[in-house]
């Protein structure tokens, strides 16, 4: 089955500052990968996706880069704010177990005023 | 809000309990989940229905029980569970089971197994 890695598991940085998360998948038939943020004492909230036929997609100050290739996808968050302070989780699905993401283990993002 | 609730927030049982939790969407869906999140792990699948039909049972143990009466409520049924099962009960529901749409999730149910 898929395996995602995501790195790193903390993150710490100042505002204003960029923060990149990354994550490596070993399905090379995933074609969907969405990013979501989840703030304490909330459930998981979709921030920005991706398909497999698309290398780059931005959304204001979020950006996710895909490398099919070398299997592996990021997410980059700019100009960076203290409500980006939550957990980021990646996940990996493929059309053919619609419904069934693989999730990676989250990265804490901190980012300090 | 994400459009789907789940009660209750927070529940303690011991584990000769019988509990529930109840989840509820209000976005006209026809897909939902649950999901188990524990600490350090990755968000872990547990059940998917489409159109109240059961399509995936993750190899989750008998002592959890789904059921979906319609396309808007999802229920979990707990029964003998183990300490090793206290974790955040999460809740989801897409428009279709098609990996490209959007799950909306809701706030979870924090479960502690004494």
């Amino acid at each position: 089955g898929e395996n995602v890695e995501q790195h790193p598991s903390t993150l710490s940085v100042q505002e204003g500052d960029s923060a990149v998360i990354k994550c490596t998948y070993s399905d090379s038939a995933s074609n969907y990968f969405p990013w979501y943020k989840q703030e304490l004492g909330k459930g998981p909230q979709l921030i920005i996706d991706i398909r497999s036929n698309v290398g780059e997609k931005k959304d204001q100050r979020i950006a996710v880069t895909l490398n099919k290739t070398a299997k592996h996808f990021s997410l980059h968050i700019t100009e960076t704010q203290p409500e980006d302070s939550a957990v980021y989780f990646c996940a990996a699905s493929r059309n053919t177990n619609a419904g069934k993401s693989t999730f990676g283990d989250g990265t804490t993002l901190t980012v300090k005023p | 809000e994400t459009g789907v609730t789940q009660t209750p927030r927070h529940l303690v049982m011991g584990m000769t309990n019988k509990k529930s939790l109840k989840c509820e969407q209000h976005l006209g869906h026809n897909a939902m989940y649950w999901y188990k999140q524990s600490a350090k792990k990755p968000l872990e699948l547990m059940f998917v229905y489409s159109l109240e039909e059961r399509v995936e049972n993750n190899s989750v143990p008998s002592r959890f029980s789904p059921e979906c009466p319609n396309s808007s409520h999802l229920f979990l049924h707990l029964h003998t569970l183990q300490p090793e099962d206290s974790a955040l009960y999460l809740c989801a529901s897409s428009q279709e089971l098609r990996p490209t749409d959007t799950q909306y999730f809701g706030p979870g149910t924090r479960l502690t197994v004494l």
